[in-house]
């Protein structure tokens, strides 16, 4: 069974911090692993994603990476803002049996200070 | 704008009732799923559906039941038999797989809370 931990659970950092998030996942069988934003009472905002082949991904101040074998795949915020305070979740993928299946961590809650 | 609308934002429900919670994409995309958010616990599948006129159970089905009668709408009714329903529900869609790109998007979710 398919198990995702994000560590740390919470995270408080005084703005314009470089900051990682960390994701590990136990089974190394996966389709791709996406990184969430969800905001307080708000749905999931996609951040990136990455195909299993694919090493990392970048989009503005975010980097993410992703090393299968290990089961393992890190969030790199640069210059971190207060804007970016809120929950991030990462879920890896599965193909089974004709379906993408997402399995969620429980997240690492944000919260940058100015 | 392209995207996942779900609604309400709010629901309450009464016990022994039945509710509706409505999940509408104009993405064009096969695939819509359900999850059930709890606190301090990970987003749970509930039921997903690749195809129109097909679904299947996720991992928390019992007390749900879903349609997909149009390509662009999924909706879940609660039921009854649900003994915990009070928590935050997020539908989400994904192109089909095989297609290419696999990004799951997810809609603005509904808080159910039992009265």
């Amino acid at each position: 069974k398919q198990e995702v931990t994000q560590i740390p659970a919470a995270l408080s950092v005084p703005e314009g911090e470089n900051l990682v998030l960390n994701c590990s996942f136990t089974d190394s069988a996966i389709y791709n692993l996406q990184w969430f934003r969800q905001d307080p009472g708000k749905g999931l905002t996609s951040l990136l994603l990455i195909q299993s082949s694919q090493r990392e991904q970048t989009s503005g101040r975010l980097n993410a990476s992703l090393d299968k074998s290990s089961g393992r795949s890190t969030l790199y915020i640069a210059a971190s803002q207060p804007g970016d305070s809120a929950t991030y979740l990462c879920a890896v993928s599965r193909w089974n049996t004709g379906f993408q299946k997402l399995v969620f961590g429980t997240g690492t809650r944000l919260l940058v200070s100015p | 704008d392209g995207g996942i609308t779900q609604s309400p934002k709010y629901l309450f429900r009464k016990e022994g009732q039945n509710v509706t919670l409505s999940c509408e994409q104009n993405l064009n995309h096969d695939a819509m799923y359900w999850y059930r958010q709890d606190p301090g616990q990970g987003l749970r599948l509930i039921y997903y559906s690749q195809i129109v006129n097909d679904f299947q159970k996720g991992d928390i089905a019992e007390g749900y039941s879903v349609s997909r009668e149009k390509k662009e709408s999924f909706p879940l009714t609660v039921t009854s038999a649900q003994k915990n329903p009070t928590a935050f529900y997020l539908c989400a869609s994904s192109i089909h797989p095989g297609a290419g790109d696999t990004e799951a998007f997810f809609g603005q979710g509904t808080r159910l809370t039992v009265v």
